[in-house]
């Protein structure tokens, strides 16, 4: 069955600190792996796409890892900031298909 | 703002009510979805329209009924909710139905069944 884990479920972390999400999934065929960061109260935003052959992607503070031989994925976040605060989804695309298999999303919370 | 606009942002209904989401693209999209967002769930698809046409409806119940009128505006018509309907709507378009585009989201509809 497709699926896509993250991991943790939840984190709190000091302003200014760095930390890591990570992404297991057992879809295939694979075909690109994206990042979402949603806000409260409002639609999903993208923050990265990684096809097969890319294994790392940034975009600012935020740098995504793709290793496609473990199914596994990780998004760092460097010198958090308060408008990091959100919650964080994992989605992958299985083979040519439209649709989007969807993590359940990490909640990043950043505090002062 | 990312393009995609919905509206109301907030519904409360009755179990009896009829009420209608809407969706309006400003990007130029010819792919056009419905997704349903419960509290620590993932996101599920509910509808896709490509070039107006319904592509896929993921065994959503005949309670909620979609329609597209053209490639910018998304409905989606309510009737007779149940309590468990209350999520958040979100519409999202991309430019064609592949998976290598971009999708992007509108800020959602917060509904309540009451």
């Amino acid at each position: 069955k497709n699926q896509v884990e993250q991991s943790p479920q939840s984190l709190i972390i000091l302003e200014g600190k760095n930390c890591t999400l990570q992404c297991n999934y057992t879809v295939s065929p694979f075909s690109n792996l994206r990042w979402y960061k949603q806000d409260t109260g409002r639609g999903p935003v993208s923050l990265t796409i990684m096809t097969f052959s890319e294994n790392t992607k940034s975009n600012g503070r935020y740098t995504a890892t793709l290793d496609a031989d473990t199914k596994q994925s990780s998004l760092h976040i460097t010198a958090s900031q308060l408008s990091d605060s959100a919650s964080y989804i994992c989605v992958v695309s299985e083979g040519s298909n439209y649709q989007l298999i969807w993590g359940a999303g990490t909640k990043l919370i950043i505090k002062p | 703002e990312t393009g995609v606009t919905q509206t109301p942002r907030h519904l409360v209904m009755g179990m009896t009510n009829k009420k209608s989401l809407k969706c309006e693209q400003h990007l130029g999209h010819n792919a056009m979805y419905w997704y349903k967002q419960s509290a620590k769930k993932p996101l599920e698809l509910m509808f896709v329209y490509s070039l107006e046409e319904r592509v896929e409806n993921n065994s959503v119940p005949s309670r909620f009924s979609p329609e597209c009128p053209n490639s910018s505006h998304l409905f989606l018509h309510l009737h007779t909710l149940q309590p468990e309907d209350s999520a958040l709507y979100l519409c999202a378009s991309s430019h064609l139905l592949a998976y290598v585009y971009e999708q992007y989201f509108g800020p959602g509809t917060r509904l309540t069944v009451t």
